[in-house]
C-alpha cells in the first residue's frame, strides 16, 4: 500500500533557529515527490516537486532535497510567517493523472 | 479569476440531506481532482477527471458520492444522504494538462454533518 509518513507532527522553532522536516514514503510508480504548505483555512499552496533522488530545489528559506526514501524540507533562519502546516505529497500515476497521496502533515509554529 | 475557486466555503447539513459542492477550475485547466481532508489530517484523494471524462473513482468513500464536470470546467462534487462521518473539508485542485504535476487547489468547502 502506498504510504506517505511524515515526522515530526508537530515542530515549534524560535525565529532563527534553522531545522528539518522529515518525510518517508512507501509507493509504487512514483512520479514526484511534492511539498505543499497550508495554512489554517486555505486550500495547500504548492511550493516544490522534486523528480529524482540527489534533486534539490530553492525557495528563500526553504530548500527541499530527495532520497530513494525520504525528503527533507529545510528551513533556514525561519520567520513567524513561516509559521503553517507542510505537506508532504507522491504524485503516482492514474488513468492518464497524476493523484496526490499525502502525508499527515508537520504543523510548523515559528516564535519571536 | 485567477486560482481556483470552490462554493459555497462553509456548508451545514443536517444528517440525510443531499449537498453539492461547486468547483471552478483555473481556465484551461484540462485535469480536476477532488481530495477530502479531515481535522488534522493530510488530504485524500477521492477522483479524477480529464476534460470532462472521469478516468479514476477509486477513492470515493461510497455510492453516496457521486461527482461530474459536463463540460469539461466546473465540477460539482454531490454527497446524498449526508453522515456525520462525511463532514470534513473537500479540496478542489485542477493542473493544466495530465503531464503537468503541479496541481493548484482551491480553498475548500468546508462540511459539517449535525
Amino acid at each position: 500500500e502506498d504510504q506517505v509518513t511524515q515526522s515530526p507532527e508537530a515542530l515549534r522553532l524560535q525565529e532563527g533557529e534553522s531545522s528539518s522536516l522529515n518525510c518517508s514514503y512507501t509507493v509504487s510508480g512514483l512520479r514526484g515527490l511534492f511539498w505543499y504548505r497550508q495554512d489554517p483555512g486555505k486550500g495547500p499552496e504548492f511550493l516544490f516537486t522534486l523528480y529524482s533522488a540527489g534533486e534539490e530545489k530553492e525557495k528563500e528559506r526553504l530548500k527541499a532535497t530527495l532520497t530513494k526514501k525520504e525528503s527533507f524540507l529545510h528551513i533556514t533562519a525561519p520567520k513567524p510567517e513561516d509559521s503553517a502546516t507542510y505537506l508532504c505529497a507522491a504524485s503516482i500515476l492514474t488513468g492518464g493523472g497524476n493523484k496526490l497521496t499525502f502525508g499527515t502533515g508537520t504543523q510548523l509554529k515559528v516564535e519571536l | 479569476g485567477a486560482g481556483v475557486s470552490q462554493s459555497p466555503r462553509y456548508k451545514v447539513a443536517k444528517r440525510g440531506q443531499d449537498v453539492a459542492l461547486r468547483c471552478d477550475p483555473i481556465s484551461g485547466h484540462v485535469s480536476l481532482f477532488w481530495y477530502q481532508q479531515a481535522l488534522g489530517q493530510g488530504p485524500e484523494f477521492l477522483t479524477y477527471f480529464q476534460n470532462e471524462a472521469q478516468l479514476d473513482k477509486s477513492g470515493l468513500p461510497s455510492d453516496r458520492f457521486f461527482a461530474e464536470r459536463p463540460e469539461g470546467s466546473v465540477s460539482t462534487l454531490k454527497i446524498q444522504r449526508t453522515q456525520q462521518e462525511d463532514s470534513a473539508v473537500y479540496l478542489c485542485a485542477s493542473s493544466l494538462l495530465p503531464s503537468k504535476d503541479e496541481q493548484f487547489f482551491g480553498p475548500g468547502t468546508r462540511l459539517t454533518v449535525l
